[in-house]
């Protein structure tokens, strides 16, 4: 069956700019979440939903970071005035369940420029 | 905070060769911990886990035991093949808090 899926696979942006991240979970997953996974360092937790819902936003780096989820399906991460900084792969993970194993999109490779 | 910890690589080992990559976690309550491989190229898996102390999670030819004494959960395999290169993160989830926690990832290169 079709696994978590992320679009688009590769971003190049400037400086300033406004970027969205999509994901569309597993058909039937009601949990969502957003990592980063940065060079050289582990994977940072984001943001994750229950639902439309997100219970914990306590990852989310800075205020120019967002992120939405509707009809408990496809997530959007957005980043306002990216920064070099916000270079990093943005990984979307989802589960039918709290607890269960998370189940990985091949990510979303970001460069700000 | 929940943190782990897990040995740097890269770690380069020869076809058959043993293979250990130390992991040890600090954690609030029983955690549940986890190996995750990143092939290259591909996304995430699960490779195995331990729910509870004294578990052993195993799949692929590859084992971890859950050692609260120790805090650690030390992934082994017998004999790498060279498929086996990628890289491995050790994880753990606590209690009911959904975040699941990272080490840095270990890279593995086996060569022929």
């Amino acid at each position: 069956g079709a696994g978590v899926s992320q679009s688009p696979s590769n971003k190049v942006t400037e400086k300033g700019k406004d970027v969205e991240l999509r994901c569309d979970p597993i058909s039937g997953h009601t949990a969502l979440y957003w990592y980063r996974q940065s060079l050289g360092q582990g994977l940072e937790f984001l943001i994750y939903f229950q639902g439309n819902s997100a219970p914990d936003k306590s990852g989310l780096p800075s205020d120019r970071f967002s992120a939405e989820r509707t009809g408990g399906s496809v997530s959007t991460l957005t980043i306002q005035r990216t920064q070099q900084e916000d270079s990093a792969v943005y990984l979307c993970a989802s589960n039918p369940r709290l607890g269960d194993e998370q189940f990985f999109g091949p990510g979303t490779r970001l460069t700000v420029l | 905070g929940n943190s782990v910890t897990q040995m740097e690589g890269p770690v380069t080992l020869s076809e058959e060769a043993f293979l250990t990559i130390n992991c040890t976690y600090t954690a609030t309550g029983y955690p549940s911990l986890f190996w995750y491989v990143q092939y290259p190229g591909e996304g995430l898996q699960l490779l195995l886990k331990a729910t509870k102390a004294d578990d052993k999670g195993s799949n692929k030819g590859f084992e971890a035991t859950y050692r609260k004494e120790t805090t650690s959960f030390h992934l082994e395999k017998g004999s790498v093949q060279v498929s086996d290169s990628a890289v491995y993160f050790c994880a753990l989830r606590s209690g009911g808090y959904q975040k699941v926690t990272f080490g840095t990832g270990t890279k593995l290169q086996v060569i022929p």
